[in-house]
């Protein structure tokens, strides 16, 4: 069955650094990946979607690659502030249904000011 | 747009007692979904409906779960007789209907759920 698996532990960075999180998905090939950003007490809030034909995106301080061969997206927050803590899901279509998302457990990110 | 609208924000109950969550769509999508949040499984999809008609509750655990959508402007999801493994975060999200297979999702605040 389809697994997407996030950092478990916490990321704990300084200001200014850059952040990377992984998500890695197994026993299937996505038409596109999503990444979301919850804060405690909040719903995901939708940040950036790639698609299978695009190796990067960029939005703002946001980077995001799709590497279908590795089956990994690797998510990097540039010039890291404070404000940017919170948990960083990603989230991937239902093979069988494309409008089922499956999810991630996320991945937590601190940045120490 | 005033997004997605979850009632109650909380709300605390003893089993066996039924619990109706509601949520208001963002005006316009087609699609609206209900999950359910807990630390150990993550976001789990429960049921979700296209323009008001159920389209697939797979993940509705057990039939004490049932949710409806009398319009386009409203849903509700009940559980009845409630248990103390209910407890959990159920947020609603909604979707427009696009072009193409993307589909970005906009939640609402949630309802935290807790079963005595």
């Amino acid at each position: 069955s389809q697994k997407i698996e996030q950092n478990s532990e916490a990321l704990n960075i300084q200001e200014g650094k850059t952040a990377t999180l992984t998500c890695n998905y197994t026993n299937y090939s996505p038409a596109y990946l999503q990444w979301y950003r919850q804060d405690p007490g909040r719903g995901p809030v939708f940040l950036l979607l790639i698609r299978e034909n695009e190796k990067e995106k960029r939005k703002e301080r946001l980077k995001v690659t799709f590497d279908t061969t590795l089956k990994q997206s690797l998510f990097h927050i540039t010039a890291s502030q404070p404000a940017d803590s919170a948990t960083y899901l990603c989230a991937v279509p239902n093979a069988g249904n494309n409008r089922k998302l499956i999810w991630g457990l996320g991945t937590s990110l601190a940045v120490n000011p | 747009d005033a997004g997605v609208i979850q009632s109650p924000r909380h709300e605390v109950t003893e089993m066996g007692q039924e619990v109706t969550l509601r949520c208001k769509p963002i005006s316009g999508h087609d699609y609206l979904f209900w999950y359910r949040q807990t630390m150990m499984r993550g976001l789990e999809l429960l049921i979700y409906f296209n323009n008001n008609v159920p389209i697939d509750d797979s993940g509705m655990p057990e039939d004490r779960f049932s949710a409806k959508m009398p319009n386009a402007s409203f849903s509700t999801l009940k559980i009845q007789p409630s248990e103390p493994r209910d407890s959990a975060v159920y947020f609603c999200a909604s979707s427009p209907q696009l072009a193409g297979y993307t589909d970005t999702q906009y939640f609402g605040p949630g309802t935290r759920l807790t079963v005595l």
